[in-house]
């Protein structure tokens, strides 16, 4: 089955600044989907970003951009502008068949 | 807006007992998953459904089972429940495998405690 790392437990920024989120996987296969979801405090996981691994050209939604490696498997999340509604856990995932998941970081963005 | 509905938040059940967490969702989605969360240990797959009537085991099913008769609707059942399952489960839908996005939809989880 396919892994992923996520080797920062915890993170913090201040408002406003920049911050990068670090994800890496192992897989054998050339075509597959990479993720960042977000937790806030509240529970409910969503959606930061997808990335298509065929696709050279990283994933941007506005303050939320990746950096896709695909040569090294890593996929890290760069957040632009923190904000304090920005503090969540983040998770990487990796879809082949199924969806799997990073252990998480935990991000605090400190006012 | 899509939803995913877990049927309880939180549930307290004593050791050896059968619990049922059961999920629906609205979205005519083909794939249902169950994970439980863990502090350090992220979101791990117990099982995941492709279909109705279909299931696939994932990284730790062991100690738990599903049923999916109905497309909407995705119970995980621990058949007796153990002190070590006590853990935030989270369910989660989306479209077929090469449909879509391929975002998963979640719930917001139940925190069941086994005393």
């Amino acid at each position: 089955a396919q892994t992923v790392t996520q080797s920062q437990p915890e993170m913090s920024v201040q408002e406003a600044e920049t911050v990068t989120l670090s994800c890496t996987y192992d897989t054998s296969e050339s075509n597959y989907y990479l993720f960042w979801y977000k937790q806030p405090p509240s529970r409910q996981m969503i959606l930061v970003i997808r990335q298509e691994a065929y696709k050279q050209q990283n994933a941007t939604e506005n303050r939320f951009s990746v950096n896709f490696q695909k040569a090294a498997k890593s996929f890290s999340l760069k957040i632009s502008d923190s904000q304090l509604g920005d503090t969540a856990m983040y998770f990487c995932a990796f879809e082949d068949n199924d969806m799997r998941f990073g252990a998480g970081t935990r991000l605090t963005v400190k006012p | 807006d899509v939803k995913v509905t877990q049927s309880s938040r939180y549930l307290v059940k004593r050791t050896g007992e059968k619990v049922f967490l059961e999920c629906v969702q609205d979205m005519d989605h083909e794939n249902m998953f169950w994970y439980r969360q863990d502090p350090g240990l992220g979101l791990r797959l117990i099982y995941f459904s492709y279909d109705v009537k279909m299931k696939e085991k994932g990284d730790i099913p062991e100690g738990y089972s599903v049923s999916r008769e109905k497309k909407e609707r995705f119970s995980l059942i621990l058949e007796s429940a153990s002190t070590n399952q006590t853990s935030m489960y989270l369910c989660a839908s989306r479209l077929a495998l090469g449909s879509g996005t391929g975002e998963l939809f979640f719930g917001e989880g139940s925190r069941l405690t086994v005393l």
